[in-house]
């Protein structure tokens, strides 16, 4: 399976500001997706990071709040704006490479905003 | 609407003992079923069952698929203290290309 690094692996921030989320993968994937967890939550889809073109994003959220580019097929960045305290959760990225292969997930940021 | 329910959303065993996870699913375009563990931030993948490998094995860990249910179990026998963790179910398919539908996790807590 592709392995991904994610960092940064933890950030406190001060609400108002914005905070860049990057993902490294070791080889090119077809598909790379960001997650969020909020506490005691499951996994949610935030948006489908596109290669070349803007990301797909999930009803709820939206490009302003969560910008997100993937310049390439190995690389991505999720980018949390004006943060608030209820921004506050666990940020994960996935990548999948075929329909066989599976999805793998990045080691994760957890973010708090104060 | 697709979702995936998982249960129980926790359980507390104690060494040695046999635990049982379940999942259900109602995913348009399924296309396959996917278990993690997550001890802290990143979901550890466990298996991946399609249409053509509904059953599953890895040591202590197995897992079946029951398409005609929509539903799938994750066995683990011989609890650990290790095993403690969250277990999420995902299900691929849906109106999203390629992404994941999770259920919301079973806590489990293995006692000494």
């Amino acid at each position: 399976s592709a392995v991904i690094s994610q960092k940064p692996s933890r950030d406190i921030c001060q609400r108002g500001t914005s905070l860049t989320i990057q993902c490294q993968v070791d080889s090119q994937v077809t598909m790379m997706f960001w997650y969020r967890q909020q506490p005691g939550q499951s996994l949610t889809l935030i948006a489908t990071a596109n290669q070349g073109s803007e990301a797909t994003y999930e009803s709820g959220f939206v490009i302003d709040k969560f910008p997100i580019s993937r310049p390439n097929l190995t690389f991505s960045t999720l980018t949390v704006s004006n943060m608030s305290p209820e921004d506050s959760s666990i940020y994960l990225c996935s990548v999948v490479r075929g329909a066989d292969y599976g999805y793998t997930f990045g080691s994760g940021t957890r973010l708090t905003v104060v | 609407e697709d979702k995936v329910v998982q249960s129980p959303l926790s359980l507390v065993v104690h060494e040695g003992d046999t635990v049982t996870l379940n999942c259900s699913y109602e995913v348009t375009n399924f296309r396959s079923l996917l278990w993690y563990k997550q001890e802290k931030k990143a979901p550890t993948f466990l298996f991946m069952l399609t249409s053509s490998g509904i059953e599953k094995k890895s040591g202590r860990l197995s897992s079946i698929l029951d398409k005609k249910e929509l539903s799938s179990i994750l066995n683990i026998t011989a609890t650990q203290t290790g095993d403690s963790a969250i277990y999420l179910c995902a299900v691929a398919g849906g109106g999203s290309q390629g992404n994941l539908i999770f259920g919301k996790g079973t806590k489990l807590s293995v006692k000494p």
